[in-house]
């Protein structure tokens, strides 16, 4: 089974700074590493994907994610936030193999400030 | 494309009551699950299911019951709510089974069981 350790809860950051959210996670077999955003009552969306290749993996709205096999995470970075993206973000995982189910971290809430 | 919808967005019950969260997709998927979204949680796979007339329970089954029908459709039921219950449920559809699909979110639905 696989798992997924966000971890911070809260990571306050002012406009234009650069951010990076942290995500590990844990697994016996292949993984696929997803990273959703959720808006304020919205539903989740998805913003970046890693299925396999090239380990830097690009994102809507200028967030990139690095996969790191060696140390088992997938951070995600912006170079500069605005305030818009508030919000909360949500790492998970899914096994390769069948049709796997994703398990998702705990989140972790981004406020970002003027 | 209305994508995934969810009725009711809010619903208030007493402990005991039972009630049926509807979940609808118009984009012929073929894998569709419910979650629960609870504070410092994350999301909680309940159920899912991988095509009509097929169901598979998730991380936290009970309580819940499910059915599909259709392709479209995927009712997750409570039959005697709890306070534990209290909850945010969102529904996702994806295409195919592969879990390399993007999974798309309905708005959610906000239960409160009293």
């Amino acid at each position: 089974a696989q798992s997924v350790t966000q971890l911070d809860s809260q990571v306050p950051v002012f406009e234009e700074a650069p951010v990076e959210l942290r995500c590990n996670y844990s697994s016996s077999v292949s993984v696929y590493l997803f990273w959703y955003v959720q808006y304020p009552n919205q539903g989740l969306q998805l913003l970046l994907k890693y299925l396999s290749g090239s380990t830097l993996v690009k994102g809507i709205n200028g967030f990139e994610a690095e996969f790191n096999k060696s140390q088992t995470s997938f951070h995600l970075r912006k170079p500069s936030v605005h305030i818009s993206d508030t919000a909360e973000y949500f790492c998970a995982v899914s096994e390769v193999a069948g049709y796997s189910t994703l398990t998702f971290g705990k989140g972790t809430m981004l406020l970002v400030s003027p | 494309n209305a994508g995934v919808t969810q009725t009711p967005k809010f619903q208030v019950l007493k402990t005991g009551q039972s009630m049926t969260l509807q979940c609808a997709q118009d984009m012929n998927h073929e894998y569709m699950s419910w979650y629960r979204q609870d504070p410092g949680m994350g999301l909680r796979l309940i159920h899912y299911s991988v095509g009509a007339g097929i169901t598979d329970q998730g991380e936290v089954p009970n309580g819940y019951n499910v059915s599909r029908s259709t392709t479209e459709d995927f009712p997750l039921r409570l039959l005697s709510a709890a306070p534990s219950q209290t909850s945010v449920y969102f529904c996702a559809s994806r295409r195919g089974l592969t879990a390399s699909n993007e999974q798309f979110f309905g708005p959610g639905t906000r239960l409160t069981v009293l």
